[in-house]
């Protein structure tokens, strides 16, 4: 079955420390899509990154991050010298090549306070 | 580019009242889903369009919810009667091409809905 696990429900760092957002996908497809959404108070999610099942390389895009071990089935996301307005709730999500059409599933997500 | 464009932006009604959400996509995009997002979890699919075609509507309540697509472009989302626990906001987000997997799927802002 598709799923997206996000253990950790909410994360409290003080400004500037480095802090890693862990995401666990379970999937049948051996082609398939992860991604990682921020949404703000506002509400809009906020496309970060997509990632194809066939590249495992890190990623890293100025403070952020990404780590994606198929070994592991883990797509963890890391924010490094974090700030506050990194403040904001991420979802994790997955998306399987098998279906006619994009289907994205999420997970829960993980709400970051970011302290000054 | 202009993103995907909803409104209303909030809505409080009561229950057993109606309640109708709009949805502009971004221009060109094929395929168009609405979302709903409970407090505290990640946004389930409630429907997906490709151009004016529902592809999947395997989770939306038909009793209550109905969705149109009819020029291939904007939806509309309808909830007749709304229930307590309808209150959620309400996701619109759209993606470029039907022909190849793992599009980018963007989001609105949402239609942050209350019934009381």
């Amino acid at each position: 079955a598709q799923k997206v696990t996000q253990a950790q429900t909410e994360i409290s760092v003080v400004e500037k420390e480095d802090v890693t957002l862990d995401c666990v996908y379970e999937t049948r497809d051996t082609t398939y899509y992860l991604f990682w959404y921020k949404q703000p108070p506002s509400g809009e999610l906020v496309f970060l990154i997509r990632r194809n099942s066939f590249d495992e390389q890190n990623e890293i895009s100025g403070r952020y991050s990404w780590n994606f071990q198929k070994s592991t089935s883990s797509f963890n996301f890391t924010i490094t010298a974090s700030q506050v307005v990194d403040s904001a709730v991420y979802f994790c999500a997955l998306s399987e090549a098998r279906y006619r059409d994009d289907k994205i599933i999420f997970g829960k997500g993980t709400r970051l306070h970011i302290l000054p | 580019e202009a993103g995907v464009a909803q409104s209303p932006r909030y809505k409080i009604i009561e229950k057993r009242q109606s309640v109708a959400f709009w949805c502009n996509p971004i221009s060109g995009h094929a395929t168009l889903y609405w979302y709903q997002q409970i407090l505290g979890q990640g946004p389930k699919l409630l429907i997906q369009f490709q151009n004016n075609g529902v592809v999947d509507d395997s989770q939306l309540p038909k009793d209550r919810f109905s969705a149109e697509r009819l020029k291939g472009v904007d939806s509309t989302l309808k909830i007749q009667p709304a229930k307590l626990e309808d209150s959620a906001v309400y996701l619109c987000a759209s993606s470029l091409r039907p022909d190849s997997r793992g599009n980018t799927i963007y989001f609105g802002e949402g239609s942050w809905l209350t019934v009381v």
